[in-house]
C-alpha cells in the first residue's frame, strides 16, 4: 500500500522556470492538501481540495496554482519560480472533512530555486 | 485565527529519560487535537490524537491528555529511545468550523545512547 506518493523527490530550478509537483494517493481519500515546510516555520498550507472538483486557497497561495485532476491526484504548479519558493513541499490526504480525520503525508519534494 | 505554541527545541535527552513536549493552543470552540511525528527524510505521520476534553491519546509509549481548562495537549513518554529522535508537531483541528489542522513549528527531539 503506497499511501501518498509525491514526485519528484528533489528538484533544482532557475528563477523564472516553471514546474509541476505531482501527488497521488491510493487510499480513496476525499480531501487533499499541499503544504510547504521551512526551517522554524512549521507547515504552512498552500492550497487544499476538500473533494474532487473543488480547490481553495490556504495560508500562502501566492505564486502557486493547483489542479485536482481526479480523486487520486492533486498537482501543484509553480508558474515562475522564485528563490523564496525554495522549500520542502508535502502533499497530504484525509478520509473526509470531519475534524477527527488525520492527515496522511507523502515523503516530500525538496525544491531549490537559484 | 488559531495558533499553536510548542516548546522550542532541540530537546536533547539520554536514552531512558522522561520526555515532555509542551503544547498550548488558542482556538474557537473545542478542536480535536493531534500529535504528528516526522522522522528524518520523511513526511509527517500521525502519532496520537484526542477528540474531546479529558481524552488521553496514546501510541508507542507516548501519551497526551486533552486539557480544556488550560488549552494544552502536552506530549509525554516515560522512557525515550534513540529511535524516538524526530520532530514532533502539535496540531489542533476543527476550530471555528474548519477541519484543517493548524500546525505548530515543531519540536526537535534528539536522544543520545
Amino acid at each position: 500500500n503506497a499511501g501518498v506518493t509525491q514526485t519528484p523527490k528533489f528538484q533544482v530550478l532557475k528563477t523564472g522556470q516553471s514546474m509541476t509537483l505531482q501527488c497521488a494517493q491510493d487510499m480513496n481519500h476525499n480531501s487533499m492538501y499541499w503544504y510547504r515546510q521551512d526551517p522554524g516555520m512549521g507547515l504552512r498550507l498552500i492550497y487544499y481540495s476538500a473533494s474532487e472538483g473543488t480547490t481553495d486557497k490556504g495560508e500562502v497561495p501566492n505564486g502557486y496554482n493547483v489542479s485536482r485532476l481526479n480523486k487520486r491526484e492533486f498537482s501543484l504548479r509553480l508558474e515562475s519560480a522564485a528563490p523564496s519558493q525554495t522549500s520542502v513541499y508535502f502533499c497530504a490526504s484525509s478520509d473526509r472533512t470531519g475534524i477527527n480525520s488525520p492527515l496522511h503525508f507523502g515523503n516530500g519534494t525538496r525544491l531549490t530555486v537559484t | 485565527g488559531d495558533s499553536v505554541t510548542q516548546m522550542e527545541g532541540p530537546v536533547t535527552l539520554s536514552e531512558e529519560a522522561f520526555l515532555t513536549i509542551n503544547c498550548t493552543y488558542t482556538a474557537t470552540g473545542y478542536p480535536s487535537l493531534f500529535w504528528y511525528v516526522q522522522y528524518p527524510g520523511e513526511g509527517l505521520q500521525l502519532l496520537l490524537k484526542a477528540t474531546k476534553a479529558d481524552d488521553k491519546g496514546s501510541n508507542k509509549g507516548f501519551e497526551a491528555t486533552y486539557r480544556k481548562e488550560t488549552t494544552s495537549f502536552h506530549l509525554e513518554k516515560g522512557s525515550v529511545q534513540v529511535s524516538d529522535s524526530a520532530v514532533y508537531f502539535c496540531a489542533p483541528a476543527g476550530s471555528g468550523g474548519s477541519y484543517i489542522p493548524t500546525f505548530g513549528r515543531g519540536t526537535s527531539l534528539i536522544v543520545h545512547p
